[in-house]
């Protein structure tokens, strides 16, 4: 079946920059996603790429696809406190917006 | 806008017990969706809508049934609770346009069955 995979824990200093990877089975995938999740609370949808796109860029967040090895990384550049969370890769299941395939999410623990 | 809005927040049933989880949303999102999340097992999808009145079986539907009556609402129904239920569940919505694929989610609810 479909399979998204991510490493479990990620640990940097305050400033320095966070990445964050991800590896997808389904070469289907429209969509790809990055939620973050703060603890004891819901998903909050940080950003998404179309699958036909090789970059994406939001403010501190840049978001790489290689399709072709269907890799997938988020950086979040100038890493704060307020950046520690569960972040939680996602793809599409046959393009469908409403059947996301998430990964297992990767503990990002930032030191001061 | 609230967004996507779930009741309850946490609950506590014993084993055999039946319960509702709603889930609201005030976006007029065609696509709704219901995950579970369990400890280093991410989130799975349990049942999902495409519109009112048309709902389909995701990953792990054993144990719950869903229905869309509206546009806006997607109750999600435990049957008969077991341990293995307990569990955060969150409710998604979308729109189906393909330039609007943004997913958005709720606050989870923390189901304990004992």
């Amino acid at each position: 079946g479909e399979d998204v995979e991510q490493s479990l824990f990620l640990s940097v200093r305050e400033g320095d920059s966070s990445v964050i990877n991800c590896t997808y089975t389904d070469s289907s995938s429209t969509y790809l996603y990055w939620y973050k999740q703060e603890p004891g609370a819901g998903l909050q949808l940080l950003t998404y790429i179309f699958s036909n796109m090789d970059m994406k860029q939001d403010q501190r967040l840049t978001v790489l696809l290689n399709k072709k090895d269907k890799h997938l990384s988020l950086r979040i550049a100038d890493t704060q406190t307020g950046d520690s969370a569960i972040y939680f890769c996602a793809e599409t299941y046959g393009g469908a917006t409403n059947k996301l395939i998430f990964g297992t999410g990767t503990l990002l623990a930032v030191q001061p | 806008n609230a967004g996507v809005t779930q009741t309850p927040k946490f609950q506590v049933l014993k084993t055999g017990q039946s319960m509702t989880l709603q889930c609201a949303q005030d976006m007029n999102h065609e696509y709704m969706s219901w995950y579970r999340q369990d400890p280093g097992m991410g989130l799975r999808l349990i049942h999902y809508s495409v519109g009112a009145g048309i709902t389909d079986q995701g990953e792990v539907p054993n144990g719950y049934n869903v229905s869309r009556s509206t546009t806006e609402d997607f109750p999600l129904r435990l049957l008969s609770a077991a341990p293995s239920q307990t569990s955060v569940y969150f409710c998604a919505s979308s729109y189906s346009e393909y330039d609007s694929p943004e997913a958005f989610f709720g606050q989870g609810t923390r189901l304990t069955v004992v």
